[in-house]
């Protein structure tokens, strides 16, 4: 059974660059959710998507933007990176039903010099 | 704004003690509730949750927690840790109907010495 997969796992960028970090939710989930998890810190939330729409979103800039495919894969963009961007980005999927209960990946950490 | 707090960091126990990991959260209405666990090198995932119904629930590996509605805290228990049981641990907090996101506490990472 296919957990959640995420890729790349590590990437580095500078500052004003733009990223595209990938998604493969668990096999049966429809619900794809981002996290940014800073360190020392717990995951904070990014968005929800949800039948190709951003069902929910968290208190994050316009910067971070995502998309989800007809297959329920997703993908988080971020435009014009700061140095505060770096952080591990975790997907987690889920099914439809909104119980929390949340699948993750291992997370892309972004490193922005 | 919602917050989850996590009494402590840092933890450090020998094999064969107790544990008891404190989590608090700030939102009024009806919650989810959950623990979840990262053991070193692998991914997040869940320990136990809390819907509705008994408020002292079982999850995996030996660990329950107990609901206590009044004092908006989740806390997280083990009779007897064992050394494998060295991780960070999460507590997380939904709120049912009206919200999809968790809110997390900052995390507990919990030192096992043989």
């Amino acid at each position: 059974d296919a957990g959640v997969t995420q890729s790349p796992t590590h990437l580095i960028k500078t500052r004003g660059q733009q990223v595209t970090l990938r998604c493969s939710p668990k096999s049966g989930h429809d619900t794809v959710s981002w996290y940014q998890q800073a360190l020392g810190q717990g995951p904070q939330f990014i968005f929800q998507y949800y039948e190709e729409e951003e069902r929910q979103r968290g208190n994050f800039p316009d910067r971070f933007s995502g998309h989800q495919f007809p297959n329920y894969s997703s993908e988080l963009n971020v435009n014009a990176l700061l140095l505060g961007d770096s952080a591990l980005y975790l997907c987690a999927s889920s099914g439809t039903r909104n119980t929390g209960e949340l699948f993750f990946g291992e997370g892309s950490r972004l490193t922005v010099l | 704004a919602q917050s989850v707090s996590q009494h402590n960091h840092h933890v450090i126990l020998s094999e064969a003690a107790s544990l008891e990991l404190g989590c608090n959260y700030s939102y009024g209405g009806t919650v989810n509730l959950f623990w979840y666990v990262q053991y070193p090198g692998q991914h997040l995932q869940l320990l136990l949750k809390y819907f509705s119904g008994d408020p002292l629930v079982k999850g995996i590996k030996g660990f329950e927690a107990e609901f206590i509605k009044s004092k908006f805290s989740f806390n997280l228990r083990k009779p007897s840790v064992q050394w494998s049981d060295t991780a960070e641990y999460f507590c997380a907090v939904n709120e049912v109907d009206s919200n999809y996101q968790l809110i997390w506490g900052a995390g507990t990472k919990l030192i096992i010495k043989p």
